[in-house]
């Protein structure tokens, strides 16, 4: 079993439409991101959560909100969807370590959405 | 503010040629480096990182990278590759010490033909 799932796997959904991503991990980490691809962009973060308590924006947040419901899940909502969040999102998780910077982190398979 | 280079958007190659695909950082200060690798309707996975000491650092599948500090490069190579490594390989910086932001490259395409 995948250790960090994503769902849906693929979302169509239109204009003005609120819509949720979820993500689970069963690798017992405490740290979880949000991120989106764009072709010929890279990845950039969304948000990002190091605890059940500890929400943080990141690069992009603007028309994006969270929520860490346990150590395991953490949601990223779409409050009202436009063509351009149009992308793939992936969902990571990390381990604490003594030093953030070295910690590994672990992709879920991505969401797919589009939004019309 | 840290960035990151993949200087080629795409690198096409036969199988069993060897590759390079190149990765540059800007930093002002010490920087831990990652290679990730997502292969196609996939999530990334780690390949390799540098965090200090040796700077030849080996990764999973035959991929190996030379951190240089003084080019601030980190780039990735694999002296002979197969069809099964065409996938999309991003270059990725994060601060020591605190900086929760992982700065990925726009990334880089291998395809590998027979």
């Amino acid at each position: 079993d995948a250790d960090v799932t994503q769902t849906p796997r693929n979302r169509i959904t239109k204009t003005g439409k609120r819509i949720m991503l979820e993500c689970s991990q069963t690798k017992g980490h405490d740290r979880m991101y949000w991120y989106r691809q764009d072709p010929g962009l890279g990845l950039r973060l969304i948000y990002y959560s190091f605890d059940v308590k500890d929400i943080n924006k990141g690069e992009i947040s603007d028309g994006y909100s969270v929520s860490r419901q346990a150590q395991a899940k953490f949601s990223l909502s779409l409050e009202s969807a436009i063509p351009n969040q149009t992308a793939l999102y992936f969902c990571a998780t990390s381990d604490r370590d003594r030093d953030r910077g070295q910690e590994t982190q672990y992709f879920g398979p991505g969401t797919r959405l589009l939004v019309l | 503010a840290q960035s990151v280079t993949q200087l080629d958007s795409q690198v096409p190659v036969f199988e069993e040629a060897p590759v390079e695909l190149r990765c540059n950082y800007s930093s002002s200060v010490s920087v831990y480096l990652f290679w990730y690798v997502q292969y196609p309707n996939q999530g990334l996975q780690l390949l390799l990182k540098y965090l200090s000491g040796s700077t030849l650092v080996k990764g999973i599948n035959g991929f190996e990278a030379e951190f240089n500090k003084s080019q601030t490069s980190f780039h990735l190579r694999k002296p002979s590759v197969h069809i099964s490594d065409t996938a999309e390989y991003f270059c990725a910086v994060r601060m020591p010490g605190g900086s929760e932001k992982l700065v990925f490259g726009k990334g880089t395409k291998l395809t590998v033909n027979p």
